[in-house]
């Protein structure tokens, strides 16, 4: 069964304090590890979507990576407007149904 | 990507009672997903509704409670039957734009209150 984990669960960051975000995960033949974002009260909002190990993409201050195992998101000097929860996802096997995990609430103190 | 919008964004609803959400895509797409964010839980797969067939419930979900609608190409509604309080959630919509576009884009969801 496919399973993601993410943590931690909240992070409270002082604006420009950089760091990470982890998504781990085990699924069977990967098809896709996608990031989002969600604001309180909207719809999850796509960020990235990496293929293979090794995989790296970026957005602004973010910095999505993947390994076998696990991907990161990186943030580089967050601004308030980077608070959010951000949502994990992977799809396997051949499926398009997303498994998400629990997601990392962030938030970014001016 | 697509606009997604859902009706209603919010309700309170009564015990016993049952609720139709709706959800329209500005564009065709096959596929179409629900899904329930439960209060400090992940986001859940409840069906997949493609057009012309059958929803595809996922463990645990069941049609009688969550019946499926999907017309057309554009268009689906989930239903939640026979509420009670831990029906109490979110309730979104997503598509999947095909093999050209990278994932699914949600809606803003449907937020359900049960008293």
């Amino acid at each position: 069964e496919d399973q993601v984990t993410q943590s931690p669960e909240a992070l409270r960051l002082q604006e420009g304090e950089s760091s990470s975000l982890n998504c781990s995960y085990t699924v069977s033949g990967l098809r896709g590890l996608f990031w989002y974002r969600q604001d309180p009260g909207k719809g999850p909002e796509f960020l990235f979507t990496l293929y293979s190990a090794g995989e790296e993409k970026e957005k602004e201050r973010l910095k999505a990576t993947l390994t076998k195992k696990e991907s990161f998101l990186h943030i580089t000097a967050p601004k308030p407007e980077d608070s959010a929860t951000y949502l994990c996802a992977v799809s396997g096997g051949g499926s398009e149904k997303l498994v998400f995990g629990k997601g990392t609430k962030l938030t970014v103190n001016p | 990507s697509a606009v997604i919008s859902q009706k209603p964004s919010r309700d309170i609803c009564q015990r016993g009672t049952s609720l139709t959400i709706q959800c329209q895509v500005d564009s065709q797409v096959t596929m179409m997903f629900w899904y329930r964010q439960q209060p400090g839980q992940s986001l859940t797969l409840i069906a997949t509704a493609n057009q012309g067939s059958e929803a595809t419930y996922e463990s645990g979900f069941v049609i009688d409670k969550f019946p499926i609608s999907r017309p057309n190409l554009t268009f689906s509604t989930l239903t939640v039957s026979n509420m009670s309080p831990e029906d109490s959630s979110i309730y979104l919509c997503s598509v999947d734009l095909g093999p050209d576009q990278e994932t699914q884009y949600f809606g803003p969801g449907t937020r359900l209150l049960v008293l």
